[in-house]
């Protein structure tokens, strides 16, 4: 069974661009859960979407948004580039979301300059 | 909102030593507990999960955990540690609520171990 995919790996961007992180969950999983990872501040919850339709959001500000289409393939959008969003995104999916675990990818490392 | 706390930011061991690192979280529900792992390179793996049950809990590479409810904590043991258990070490806990997953993490404990 394939794993968790994450798309690109590595991006590079300018402060003021706009990035789209991509992420493709395991077959028949239908929750997917976006995490940042700084050194600062450690593993932090964006937001999970089950079913196309977003069920909880973290405590990030609006220029980070996503979306989830029906194969249950997921996108992030980060608009308006800060040098503080250098990080790495981690897409998680899980069955269900509830009382499941969640199975981690690779992660998309951006550098913003 | 729950929050997870590691004290030991960066543990160093020799091998065969025995590990324990804390793991204590803040929420008076129901939680799901789970400890990962990130190896250098590698992506977040799972070691171990409570979700209810026996509070002692094994996970894969030896590794062990206990859920105790009244200390809020959720301790990862191993007996003896190897150089490949070199790695991050991350707590995070589920609160069993609703149909959200969310999972909150610990800032992370940073093992190395030594030859």
């Amino acid at each position: 069974k394939a794993g968790v995919t994450q798309t690109p790996r590595y991006l590079i961007k300018t402060r003021g661009q706009q990035v789209t992180l991509s992420c493709s969950p395991i077959s028949g999983h239908r929750s997917v859960s976006w995490y940042q990872q700084t050194p600062g501040q450690g593993l932090q919850f964006l937001f999970e979407y089950f079913s196309e339709t977003q069920r909880n959001k973290g405590n990030f500000p609006g220029r980070f948004s996503g979306r989830q289409f029906s194969n249950s393939r997921s996108e992030m959008n980060v608009s308006t580039l800060e040098l503080g969003d250098s990080a790495l995104y981690l897409c998680a999916s899980s069955p269900r979301g509830l009382n499941t675990e969640a199975f981690f990818g690779q992660g998309t490392r951006l550098t913003v300059v | 909102a729950q929050s997870v706390s590691q004290h030991n930011h960066h543990v160093i061991l020799s091998e065969a030593a025995s590990l324990e690192l804390g793991c204590n979280y803040s929420y008076g529900g129901t939680v799901n507990l789970f400890w990962y792992v990130q190896y250098p390179g590698q992506h977040l793996q799972l070691l171990l999960k409570y979700f209810s049950g026996d509070p002692l809990v094994k996970g894969i590479k030896g590794f062990e955990a206990e859920f105790i409810k009244s200390k809020f904590s959720f301790n990862l043991r191993k007996p003896s540690v190897q150089w490949s258990d070199t790695a991050e070490y991350f707590c995070a806990v589920n609160t069993n609520t609703g149909t959200a997953s969310k999972l909150t993490f610990g800032t992370g404990t940073r093992l190395q171990v030594t030859l």
